[in-house]
Parts: structure tokens; C-alpha cells; sequence
């Protein structure tokens, strides 16, 4: 079973707007960390934002927040103020406590094109 | 603080010929992941070693991938005979330690191209 989804393969976004990316995870452990990567056409993994399983506060690292929904499982990155250097593919990642075997997984990801 | 090193960044290959990627985590990382990415996909995670032990294999094609991480420093992905199908960037990671709060840090990745 798909421990990530990411519904969206791909989403549109008008400069300086905000944008919702969806994640949902399936875990039965309790203590886990859920991650979001962007990967533009360069290539390279670049770390965005974390929110661990026990975090009461949303994540926010400047204009990314992380909408943590617990009971849903769900946690979407939200990206304010769009620039047109948001445009690349984004992937939610889950870290498992305990699960020492598929210890670090991705979703198949979102690109994300924000128009000018 | 160097990053993740790996090398080649491109090779291209006929099918059923051989290839190696070479990798060097960042100094005190413990944990090493070897990814695979094929065009359009999210990684999916092919082997994962802490120090110089696997971890976990459950995705790894062993018939003709194998790898390893001699000294629990640098590590070596090996593909032998390549199909078409393993044509794919191949990405490797590494974390200070597997805890849920350690994010990975990722080289620039190997993009591979198999003829």
C-alpha cells in the first residue's frame, strides 16, 4: 500500500498567490516525521519544511507552512506569495520511528508551475 | 561542511553492459540511502545501510543491482547486466542518524541512460 499520496500531479498558481499542495500518509506508528522536498528541473533535492508526529504548532519556515491534520493524516504544504522560482516538483516524505525497514519514503509528487 | 559527492553525474550505456555509481556522504553520517528516479516519479528507496550494515534491501533488485559501504563511509551502487528499464537518475542520501526528526541530504544524483 502507497505509505504517501499526493493527489495532484500537477498544479497551477498566479504569481504572488498562495498555493495548496496535498499530502496524505498512512502509518500505524505514533511517533514519526513528515517532510517536504522541492526538486526543480536542476535536479537537486532541496529540504523545505519538517513537522514531527508529537509538534502541537504547525511548521513554518518563511513562506512555507505545513497544514498538519493528525487525524486526517494529511499534512499539505501551504506556499504563500508565489515567485515564479516556486515552479519545480514537490514531494512529502515520511520518516518512521520504528519502521526500520522503509525508514525515509516519498509521494510521486506535485509540479507546481506558477504563471507570471 | 561538504555535501553528498557522487560520480558520474551522467553515463550512458548499451543494454546488458555494466555500471557503477560511487558515493561519499557527509562526514558523520551514519546512514546512507540509495534512491532510484525515474523521470516524472517520486524516489523510491532501493537500499539502506547504517554504518557499513544494510539496513534494508526489500526494493533492490539483487539478481542485478547489489551494493555496498565498506568502512561505513562511502558507498558503491553496482548494476550488472542493465536493462532499458533502469534507465533513471540514482540518487544517494545520507542522515546523521534514522531518527524521525533527521532530514536526508542528497547528492546531485546520477542521471543514467541505458541504449
Amino acid at each position: 500500500a502507497q505509505k504517501i499520496t499526493q493527489t495532484q500531479p500537477g498544479m497551477f498558481v498566479q504569481e504572488k498567490e498562495a498555493v495548496t499542495l496535498d499530502c496524505t500518509y498512512d502509518t500505524s506508528d505514533q511517533s514519526y516525521g513528515l517532510f517536504w522536498y522541492k526538486q526543480p528541473s536542476s535536479g537537486e533535492m532541496i529540504f523545505l519544511i519538517y513537522q514531527g508526529s508529537y509538534d502541537e504548532q504547525n511548521a513554518t519556515e518563511g513562506r512555507y507552512s505545513l497544514n498538519f491534520q493528525k487525524a486526517r493524516k494529511s499534512a499539505n504544504l501551504v506556499i504563500s506569495a508565489s515567485q515564479l522560482g516556486d515552479s519545480a516538483m514537490y514531494f512529502c516524505a515520511m520518516r518512521e520511528a520504528y519502521n526500520y525497514g522503509q525508514n525515509f519514503v516519498f509521494g510521486p509528487g506535485t509540479r507546481l508551475s506558477v504563471l507570471p | 561542511e561538504a555535501g553528498v559527492a557522487q560520480s558520474p553525474r551522467y553515463k550512458i550505456i548499451e543494454k546488458r553492459q555494466s555500471v557503477a555509481f560511487w558515493c561519499n556522504p557527509i562526514s558523520g553520517h551514519a546512514t546512507l540511502y540509495w534512491y532510484q528516479q525515474i523521470l516524472g516519479q517520486g524516489p523510491k528507496l532501493l537500499i539502506q545501510f547504517q554504518n557499513n550494515g544494510v539496513v534494508d534491501d526489500s526494493q533492490l533488485p539483487k539478481d542485478r543491482f547489489s551494493a555496498e559501504r565498506l568502512k561505513g563511509v562511502d558507498s558503491t551502487l553496482k548494476i550488472q547486466p542493465a536493462k532499458l528499464e533502469d534507465s533513471a537518475v540514482y540518487l544517494c542520501a545520507s542522515s546523521l542518524r534514522r531518527d524521525r526528526n533527521e532530514k536526508l541530504f542528497f547528492g546531485s544524483g546520477t542521471q543514467l541512460s541505458v541504449l
